[in-house]
């Protein structure tokens, strides 16, 4: 069965830290993994990796995916107490269509 | 754009009462889904449609039907709401092709008494 699993569950830093948030998956026909951020409110997008190796960056936050060891890692540097939200990894695996799969999801708070 | 609304963003059933949460997308996307959030469970799918007339079923269907017969509305309808339905409930959309992130809707928070 595939699955997404992403580590660690809960994150509590101070403003300024830099923080990594992991996401592992068991795939049978890998598609793409997105990263989506979660405050009180739906998920937003924030990257879609489909080729490892390949960083997406944007301001302060950076993505980067390993097909060969079959994870992804979320950084995000000089953390802000605004960066502090539920962080969702989800993959697309080619029996699932086009339906994501997601993991439980990392909760970040990032205190001042 | 008005890009994924749903309505109601609250509701409060009894046990047995049926109702139908709506989903509308203004982005001509072909593929709709829904989702239910439950606390340290992630997001789960229930169901997707991939164009009007055409839908299937995601993790956890059991409780739940959908039809597509435009592209643009996607209603999720539970027959005889039971408390493990206590959730709240996201809707997505998304190209087929292309960029295909999903664009999420701002949820509707269920609770089944």
């Amino acid at each position: 069965e595939d699955k997404v699993v992403q580590s660690p569950l809960s994150l509590v830093v101070h403003e300024g830290d830099t923080v990594t948030l992991n996401c592992s998956y068991e795939v049978t026909n890998f598609r793409s993994l997105l990263w989506y951020k979660q405050e009180k409110k739906a998920p937003t997008f924030l990257f879609m990796l489909t080729s490892s190796g390949i960083e997406k960056k944007s301001g302060r936050l950076s993505s980067i995916l390993d097909k060969k060891e079959l994870f992804s890692i979320l950084n995000i540097t000089a953390t802000q107490t605004g960066d502090s939200a539920i962080y969702l990894c989800a993959v697309r695996f080619s029996n699932s269509g086009y339906a994501l799969n997601f993991g439980k999801g990392t909760s970040l708070l990032v205190t001042p | 754009n008005a890009g994924v609304t749903q309505t109601p963003k609250f509701q409060v059933l009894k046990t047995g009462q049926s109702m139908t949460l709506q989903c509308a997308q203004d982005m001509n996307h072909e593929y709709m889904s829904w989702y239910r959030q439950d606390p340290g469970m992630g997001l789960r799918l229930i169901h997707y449609s991939v164009g009007a007339g055409i839908t299937d079923q995601g993790e956890v269907p059991n409780g739940y039907n959908v039809s597509r017969s435009t592209t643009e509305d996607f209603p999720l309808r539970l027959l005889s709401a039971a408390p493990s339905q206590t959730s709240v409930y996201f809707c997505a959309s998304s190209y087929l092709t292309g960029v295909i992130e999903q664009y999420f809707g701002p949820g509707t928070r269920l609770t089944v008494t």
